[in-house]
């Protein structure tokens, strides 16, 4: 298994340019998160997702969408891409049922916008 | 809703020696308390996990303690190794989310030296 895979790695964008991060699990899990990963303020929920078909806005999801195009994928769109989004972006995954889910994290898309 | 504080920022030790990270939480309902390692360019891991009906638990050389009265808790690291250096987080889910989210602390930066 490979857990969860992001692309891409790394990314520069110029101010105002749109992009899509791409998030994939194959551990037939339900629920999915993004988070951004900024220096001295640990990780912060973005956007989560329950279940297929269903998202809900986390700590910080402005200039953010997401889709869950289905079980396995959970896509994060910059629509026009601000320096204040410079971040490591992480996404992750858990369980299906149950409060004591532990959260398996990709390896993170680095993200510069300049 | 949550607000999980945790210190120190950074913490430096030499090998063999112990380490405390400490956290604090304000939703009383949380019932569920993991600490995550992060290492240089990779996706945090979930290392020890705590529910909120035990007081301890350990696994080798990591134990985490759990004072729900005074609403913190601690990771415990003993006889340190290099390969301990890295970032740790502490987390808990608020009752808001349905205990489905996690709020994260800011993160401790270990450095253990040989």
């Amino acid at each position: 298994n490979a857990g969860v895979t992001q692309t891409p790695k790394f990314q520069v964008l110029k101010t105002g340019q749109s992009m899509t991060l791409q998030c994939a699990q194959d551990m037939n899990h339900n629920s999915m998160y993004w988070y951004r990963q900024d220096p001295g303020m640990g990780l912060r929920l973005i956007y989560y997702s329950a279940s297929e078909g269903t998202t809900d806005k986390g700590e910080v999801p402005n200039g953010y969408n997401v889709s869950r195009l289905n079980k396995r994928e959970f896509s994060l769109r910059l629509e026009s891409a601000a320096p204040s989004q410079t971040s490591v972006y992480f996404c992750a995954s858990s369980g299906s049922s149950g409060v004591y889910n532990e959260q398996f994290f990709g390896p993170g898309t680095r993200l510069t916008v300049l | 809703g949550e607000n999980v504080e945790q210190h120190p920022s950074t913490l430096s030790v030499q090998e063999g020696d112990s380490a405390v990270i400490k956290c604090t939480y304000s939703d009383s309902a949380s019932n569920y308390f993991p600490w995550y390692k992060q290492e240089l360019g990779k996706g945090p891991q979930l290392i020890i996990d705590i529910r909120s009906n035990v007081g301890e638990k350990k696994d080798q050389r990591i134990a985490v303690t759990l004072n729900k009265t005074a609403k913190h808790f601690s990771l415990h690291i003993t006889e340190t190794q290099p390969e301990d250096s890295a970032v740790y987080f502490c987390a808990a889910p608020p009752e808001s989310t349905g205990f489905q989210k996690l709020v994260f602390g800011t993160g401790t930066r270990l450095l253990v030296s040989p």
